[in-house]
Order: C-alpha cells, then structure tokens, then sequence
C-alpha cells in the first residue's frame, strides 16, 4: 500500500514564525502535491513537484515555499506565518504510470495565533 | 480548464437507505474522474476512478458511480448505507491539459447517516 506521512498531526505556531511541513512518501511516486482544505472551499493547490528540485505554483502559492531535495520528500514552508493561514494541510503524491490518481497523507491542522 | 461541481453541501440519509452524491464537471474532453472519501480528521481515501471503459464503475466499501458524458456528471451511489459511510466526500477532475496529473476537486459533500 502506498503510504504518504505527514511530520505533524497538529502544529500550533505564533504570528511570523517560520514554519516547516513535511510530507515523506514510500511508493517511489513522481508528483507531490500541497493542498490546504478550509470549510466551503474545498481542496485548494498551493504547490506541486514533479520532479525532484522541480516546483510549480499551484491555485494559491503566495504566503508559501516548497523544497523537493529528495524524491521521496516534500516540504511545505511558511516564511512568515500568519494568522490566515491557520488550516488544514494535505500532502499527495501520484505517480506518472496510470490515471494520476492522488495518495494522500492524514494531514497537519495548523493554528497560528 | 476544468472545473467541479458538487451541488449539495450536507446530505441526511437514513441508515440501511441508497445514497446518491452528485457531481458535475466542466471539461472539453474525455475526463479522468476520481471520489475521495475523507472520515473527520483523516486524509482522504481514494473510493474509485474513472478513466475509460465501462462507464460504471465499482469501487471500495460498496460504493458505485456513473459516468455520463451527455450530463457531464459523475455521481456516486451506494444502496444501502451504513453508519460508518458517514464522511465528506469530494469529486475530482484531471484532465489532458494537465498531464492527467493535477486534479481539479469540488468543495465536497458532507454526509449525515441517522439511525
């Protein structure tokens, strides 16, 4: 089974930490993703890689940085977090062979005060 | 580029009773068309996919859907559900322009199951 895990079930950080989301996957997948899920909104794209070093920005990368040094290694960055920015994060990796279904991991809830 | 639909934010359905979720997508072409299952606090769970074929598609936990090029919709069924299906649900669309890769997800469907 594919097995996506993220460093943090639950992250409390103040106003302008920096802020480091990891996510590690076990199934050699190319692609990895970032999404922040809020109420009504849905699952919302913040980055994705490729590749490793690859990065593109997704729906809503302002705010956010992501490292891919490893393949099998993600991590999502909050330079300067802010209060909206409390959310949950998703992690997702997918692999090239096949209809791109996405594996995701349990997920952090960020709280920012 | 693609877009989802799910029309309905909370469903209520009694135990033991079908269930139908609706999706609809905005898509030029043929579709790659996928149900995620998310339980409170949890990742989500890929349910099924559609990506060719038999346009009826079976997937995990009993759970079925539909593709119907004419409605561009994808709806998930089930006949008779249980307490534990109680979850949000969300529809998803990739398509070519994205390499099939990027998934384009509605805001999900919260489904209430009372006893």
């Amino acid at each position: 089974d594919v097995k996506v895990t993220q460093s943090s079930r639950y992250l409390v950080k103040r106003t302008g930490e920096k802020v480091f989301l990891e996510c590690v996957q076990d199934m050699d997948h190319e692609n990895m993703f970032w999404y922040r899920q809020d109420p009504g909104l849905g699952l919302r794209l913040i980055y994705f890689s490729y590749d490793v070093k690859m990065k593109e920005k997704g729906d809503i990368p302002e705010g956010y940085s992501v490292s891919r040094e490893k393949k099998e290694r993600f991590s999502l960055i909050l330079e300067s977090a802010s209060t909206n920015q409390t959310s949950m994060y998703l992690c997702a990796s997918s692999s090239n062979q096949g209809p791109g279904e996405q594996y995701f991991g349990p997920g952090t809830r960020l709280t920012v005060t | 580029a693609q877009s989802v639909t799910q029309p309905d934010i909370h469903i209520t359905v009694s135990e033991g009773a079908s269930l139908e979720l609706r999706c609809n997508y905005s898509y030029g072409a043929t579709p790659y068309l996928f149900w995620y299952v998310q339980s409170p606090g949890q990742g989500l769970q890929l349910l099924l996919k559609y990506f060719s074929g038999d346009t009826l598609v079976q997937g995990i936990k009993g759970f079925e859907a539909e593709f119907k090029r004419s409605q561009s919709s994808f709806n998930l069924r089930k006949p008779s559900v249980h307490w534990s299906d109680a979850a949000e649900y969300f529809c998803a669309v990739s398509g070519e322009d994205t390499g099939f890769q990027k998934l384009v997800f509605g805001t999900g469907t919260r489904l209430l199951v009372s006893p």
